[in-house]
């Protein structure tokens, strides 16, 4: 069955410092990979996404991820943190080619202090 | 451009009851999925609809319906509410098929459901 773990629930970040959020997925296909984000009383805002090509996609807001098909993974990387950047990050599979079925991981909350 | 909207943002209501919530897509996208969150199972996918069909089902119990209008606007019922249906409804529209499809997926800001 498809599934999506992020195995960090809640990360601390320094502002300025660089971020790295783990995820990792389980799909028997080519996976159609997203990272979302949900502030606080905001709907959820995709930052980037990865259907094929280039196995390193940017984003916006100066994210990037990086897909790795041998080991199932599609890390989101900044190289600097913004005190605007806490939120709550969500990675997601989809299992549908249209990519509008989405299974998504539990989420890591990243807190940014000064 | 409008964003997607979902109608109500909050509501209470009490166990054995039923909720229909809404949501309009964004003008021209003719894909609109539901999303359940809750602090203990996340997002789940619950349905999805385009062109008033039911393309995609997750796995919830069949108290949980839904349906799409061919304005594309749509709606999703919860019948004999239970105390673990409180959660935030997510709403997604995408275009989802054509050129000019992004694969992205334009969230509202979601109906919090509350079951006392």
């Amino acid at each position: 069955a498809q599934s999506v773990t992020q195995p960090d629930i809640h990360i601390t970040v320094s502002e300025g410092a660089s971020l790295e959020l783990r995820c990792n997925y389980s799909y028997g296909a080519t996976p159609y990979l997203f990272w979302y984000v949900q502030s606080p009383g905001q709907g959820l805002q995709l930052l980037l996404k990865y259907f094929s090509g280039d196995t390193l996609v940017q984003g916006i807001k100066g994210f990037e991820a990086e897909f790795k098909r041998s080991q199932s993974s599609f890390n989101l990387r900044k190289p600097s943190v913004h005190w605007s950047d806490a939120a709550e990050y969500f990675c997601a599979v989809a299992f549908n080619q249209a990519g509008t079925a989405l299974i998504f991981g539990k989420g890591t909350t990243l807190s940014v202090s000064s | 451009k409008a964003g997607v909207t979902q109608t109500p943002r909050y509501l209470i209501k009490t166990r054995g009851q039923q909720v229909t919530l809404s949501c309009s897509p964004i003008s021209g996208h003719r894909s609109v999925s539901w999303y359940q969150q809750t602090p203990g199972q996340g997002l789940q996918f619950l349905f999805e609809y385009f062109s008033e069909t039911q393309r995609n089902k997750g796995n919830f119990p069949g108290r949980f319906s839904g349906r799409q209008f061919s304005n594309s606007r749509s709606e999703m019922n919860v019948s004999t509410l239970e105390l673990g249906d409180s959660a935030l409804y997510l709403c997604a529209s995408s275009l989802a098929t054509g050129p000019a499809n992004t694969g992205e997926l334009f969230f509202g800001e979601g109906s919090r459901l509350t079951v006392l």
